[in-house]
């Protein structure tokens, strides 16, 4: 069973380009999770998705940034018109069920798409 | 921010020592969680305790619970320099996972 895959792992990208980061969850998984970190800091949420559903976006910038979760295929975050201040790690993390109904919560976590911003 | 907090921040011991993190949180919890990040790599778990455990033990892991006093520990014994690496701990809170900071911790042959 393959684990959460994530890529790009790096991606290079000028200001004002776009840049797609993909996650697909481990398999059986329909809720996934993506975080922001910075070197030396901690994980900051972004949002929460369920299969084509949208859960929670608070910790997303209303502008420039986007995520879904379609019934076929991967996650995907969206960043439109680049800037420096986006460069960061960015980790997608998956589990089977919401905490609550069952499960304990544990989270899986890709090994992160690496952006850099020029 | 119901963000948790781990102290201290950064760790560094000699192998063969014992290393202690501690972990507080702000809100009523189900369960917290540790993990840990190696260097340019995803987190990985390493143990779940529940709101109605008071400490917990996984091979060299111990984690305690204190739940009137919203702290967590996270002890790991007789350390190696393998066990060089950040760690977290996490708590389910409104529809997400919060996140400390971390400890980062070094552990030198």
């Amino acid at each position: 069973n393959a684990g959460v895959m994530q890529n790009p792992r790096h991606l290079v990208r000028r200001r004002g380009q776009e840049a797609r980061l993909r996650c697909s969850p481990m398999k059986g998984h329909s809720h996934v999770y993506w975080y922001r970190q910075l070197p030396e800091e901690g994980l900051k949420f972004m949002v929460y998705l369920q299969k084509e559903n949208i859960i929670d976006e608070s910790g997303m910038p209303k502008e420039r940034f986007s995520a879904e979760f379609p019934k076929e295929g991967p996650s995907i975050l969206r960043i439109q018109q680049v800037v420096r201040g986006d460069s960061a790690a960015y980790f997608c993390a998956s589990s089977p069920l919401r905490p609550g109904q069952g499960s304990p919560g544990e989270l899986f976590f890709g090994e992160g798409s690496r952006l850099t911003v020029l | 921010s119901q963000q948790g907090e781990e102290d201290p921040q950064a760790l560094s011991i000699q192998e063969g020592e014992n290393a202690t993190m501690n972990c507080s949180y702000k809100t009523s919890i189900n369960n917290l969680q540790w993990y840990r990040q190696n260097s340019g790599r995803g987190l990985v778990h390493l143990i779940l305790i529940r709101s109605n455990e008071r400490e917990k033990h996984s091979g060299r892991l111990r984690v305690t619970l204190d739940t009137s006093k919203k702290s967590s520990s996270l002890l790991i014994t007789a350390s190696r320099a393998a066990d060089t690496a950040s760690y977290f701990c996490t708590y389910f809170y409104g529809q997400n996972f919060v996140f400390g900071p971390g400890t980062r911790l070094s552990v030198l042959p």
